[in-house]
């Protein structure tokens, strides 16, 4: 049974990189050619999407967030990363890892999250 | 700009039936949507797709109780014989123009 499980600092400081990365356990992160996703949440915002990245590279980010987005996807550990620059108080949020599917992208299986804080 | 509307809340007693309705902007009424259901203080779970023609394809796992439609712009999941666990927030998804959407969410409480 595929699972996601994400990992990092719980606690970020304004200006500083936000780094997070999901490992995939139960299937390999380039079978089926699916896209892996970053999603977050927050009671202001809800949920919403930061962006999603293929084994092979390609990748696509949320607009509102592309200019501080970097994500990659390490195959021979079976796990992807994200970067966010020059966080904020409103980045804090509970950071989730999806799988999505190729064609119809719904996000398919969900990590449990992570809430990151940014604060100083 | 592709927008999912759902309303705020939803009730209904245990063992009775709830109709969540998500609304397609008038631009990208044919669209298909994702549901998801997330039980508190956990992640979001993924239930299953609904295409325009109401068609749809459930998750691993998901319970019979759980069924979709669609009529227009609306994309709708039944839940049937709602049990405690049903109690949650249910999120519609959607995708297109290189970008993810997702609704602000319906809280539905079992009564």
């Amino acid at each position: 049974q595929l699972q996601l499980q994400e990992s990092g600092p719980g606690l970020v400081h304004p200006s500083e990189t936000l780094s997070l990365t999901c490992n995939v356990s139960g299937g390999s992160i380039r079978s089926g050619n699916y896209y892996w996703g970053w999603i977050r949440q927050s009671p202001e915002k809800g949920l919403e999407w930061i962006g999603s990245i293929h084994w092979g590279g390609n990748a696509y980010y949320n607009p509102s967030l592309k200019s501080r987005v970097t994500m990659s996807a390490d195959t021979s550990t079976n796990y992807f990363s994200l970067k966010l620059t020059s966080v904020t108080a409103t980045d804090t949020s509970v950071y989730y890892c999806a799988r999505q599917t190729p064609v119809t992208a719904e996000f398919d299986n969900w990590g449990q999250g992570t809430l990151v804080t940014v604060s100083s | 700009q592709l927008v999912l509307t759902q309303s705020p809340s939803a009730s209904a007693s245990l063992g009775a039936s709830v109709k969540l309705t998500c609304t397609l902007d008038s631009g990208h009424s044919s669209f298909a949507i994702a549901w998801h259901r997330q039980q508190p203080d956990k992640g979001p779970q993924y239930l299953m797709k609904i295409n325009s023609d109401g068609s749809h394809t459930k998750g691993d796992d998901v319970p019979d109780r759980f069924s979709g439609s669609s009529s227009g712009a609306d994309r709708y999941l039944l839940i049937s014989g709602l049990q405690s666990e049903d109690e949650a927030d249910y999120y519609c998804q959607t995708w297109g123009l290189g970008t993810v959407v997702f609704g602000g969410g319906t809280k539905v409480t079992v009564l």
